[in-house]
């Protein structure tokens, strides 16, 4: 299946600084990727959408202004987690969407490993 | 009522058993199913994806769709303890639409 890398995959920072967490399709091109959130034992909350050269939608509730979402290239989406408090400490995951040489997708997602933020 | 409706567990069952998990969902437009398998701290792990009703069968793995009962199953035969983890259902009605998530069903197998 296709491989979807993502980094740092954990990450501990003081309160009030930014955290980036990168996530990369490795081998195809992913022209919708998603930010998830997920708390312990609970399921995946999609934060935000993102496709390839637009602004990121997000969903209702979720800060744009916190949680700046780039998608720079059809193999890279970056999450930034601005001015970060104990509050925003949980696991985030990504997960791209789309096949060999961009071809259309049918809702399959392949995820990335998640990342784990502590904010101390 | 929520999108995806998915019973959490946990679910215990001693090794070799069969596990049998399910969801329902309220939206006719789902016709891409996927069930996820998620260890502990780790990303998702796509498992079976079944496009509109039916069958498939991966090894011990089986997935059923029924749009009409809007009712997917995963079945897993002859469980091992490295199947202990937390499976997802997931739906999309396609064409880049977003996924719906069940809560996700805790299992473990007992050696």
């Amino acid at each position: 299946g296709a491989v979807v890398s993502q980094h740092p995959s954990w990450v501990i920072c003081k309160s009030g600084t930014s955290v980036k967490i990168e996530c990369r399709s490795l081998d195809f091109q992913a022209t919708t990727m998603f930010w998830y959130r997920q708390f312990p034992k609970q399921s995946l909350m999609l934060m935000a959408t993102s496709n390839e050269g637009s602004k990121a939608t997000y969903e209702q509730g979720v800060e744009k202004d916190k949680f700046l979402i780039n998608h720079a290239s059809l193999t890279l989406s970056t999450l930034t987690v601005t001015s970060a408090h104990p509050e925003d400490s949980s696991f985030y995951i990504c997960s791209a969407s789309g096949g060999p040489s961009g071809s259309y997708n049918t809702g399959e997602l392949f995820f990335g490993e998640g990342s784990r933020l502590t904010v101390l | 009522q929520k999108e995806v409706e998915q019973d959490p567990g946990p679910l215990s069952v001693p090794e070799g058993a069969i596990v049998s998990l399910n969801c329902t969902y309220s939206n006719s437009a789902f016709q891409y199913f996927m069930w996820y398998r998620q260890y502990s701290r780790k990303g998702p792990e796509l498992l079976m994806y079944t496009y509109s009703s039916g069958n498939k069968e991966d090894g011990r793995f089986t997935a059923q769709v029924d749009k009409s009962s809007k009712y997917i199953s995963l079945f897993i035969r002859d469980s091992q303890p490295s199947d202990s983890a937390t499976y997802l259902c997931a739906m999309s009605a396609g064409g880049n639409n977003r996924l719906a998530f069940g809560k996700g069903n805790q299992v473990v197998v007992i050696p």
